[in-house]
């Protein structure tokens, strides 16, 4: 699976969009971007996930680059509940289900 | 949507007796669940892959004799670790894969279950 590169941590404040960058730049025609997150002492959160086309849902948005070396996730109202690590992985759905965690971002929504 | 739960959600054992944990998709059948391990301020590691009605596959470095898993239905797979010891106190968490439609192939993961070994 492609490497993924995040920002190690990013504040952000309450009630404004917050915007996570990932760089996948190996990334193959075949492999999908997915964002999870994990709010502390908590199990991962599946968020969003996306090939080539943006995406949204009632969490969050995704926007992938035409080149599809880079995404965004777009939390568009943040709260203080979105204070997690957030992890961006890409993977091969095909054939191989194993999601691999990086580091992550640790984004903290301040009031 | 799709829901993944533990038991339990922490325990806390004396050196080198054993733990099981469960981990049940609630809503739907998974043929595939996982089994991460995170220690403090470290990020998931994934230590098996658990397949319903076969054998589970390990990641390297795992040792499956210590980490036994049994997926023995589409809503239930078992993870215990034998004679545990205070290094396999950690955070242990379970996710269940999804199929089909828009989803793809997307993984639920459970609450966790936080290990103490005495």
């Amino acid at each position: 699976d492609a490497k993924t590169t995040q920002p190690t941590s990013m504040d952000c404040a309450e009630g404004r969009a917050a915007n996570l960058p990932c760089n996948h730049s190996t990334i193959s025609g075949n492999e999908y971007v997915y964002w999870y997150r994990q709010i502390h002492s908590q199990g991962p959160q599946y968020i969003i996930h996306g090939l080539k086309n943006n995406e949204t849902n009632e969490m969050a948005s995704l926007i992938i680059t035409e080149d599809r070396k880079s995404s965004t996730l777009i939390l568009p109202h943040a709260t203080l509940r979105d204070t997690a690590v957030y992890y961006c992985i890409v993977r091969f759905t095909l054939n191989d289900y194993k999601l691999s965690f990086g580091a992550g971002t640790t984004v903290t929504v301040r009031a | 949507g799709a829901v993944v739960s533990q038991h339990p959600s922490w325990v806390i054992c004396k050196s080198g007796t054993s733990v099981k944990i469960e981990c049940r998709s609630l809503d739907f059948q998974a043929t595939t669940m996982f089994w991460y391990r995170q220690f403090p301020k470290q990020s998931l590691m994934l230590m098996a892959t658990s397949n319903e009605g076969s054998k589970a596959t390990y990641e390297q470095g795992v040792e499956k004799d210590k980490f036994l898993i049994n997926h023995a239905s589409l809503t239930l797979s078992t993870l215990t670790v034998t004679s545990a010891h205070p290094e396999d106190s950690s955070f242990y968490i379970c996710s269940a894969r999804v199929r089909g439609g828009r989803s793809l192939d997307t993984q639920y993961f459970g609450p966790g279950t936080r290990l103490t070994v005495l």
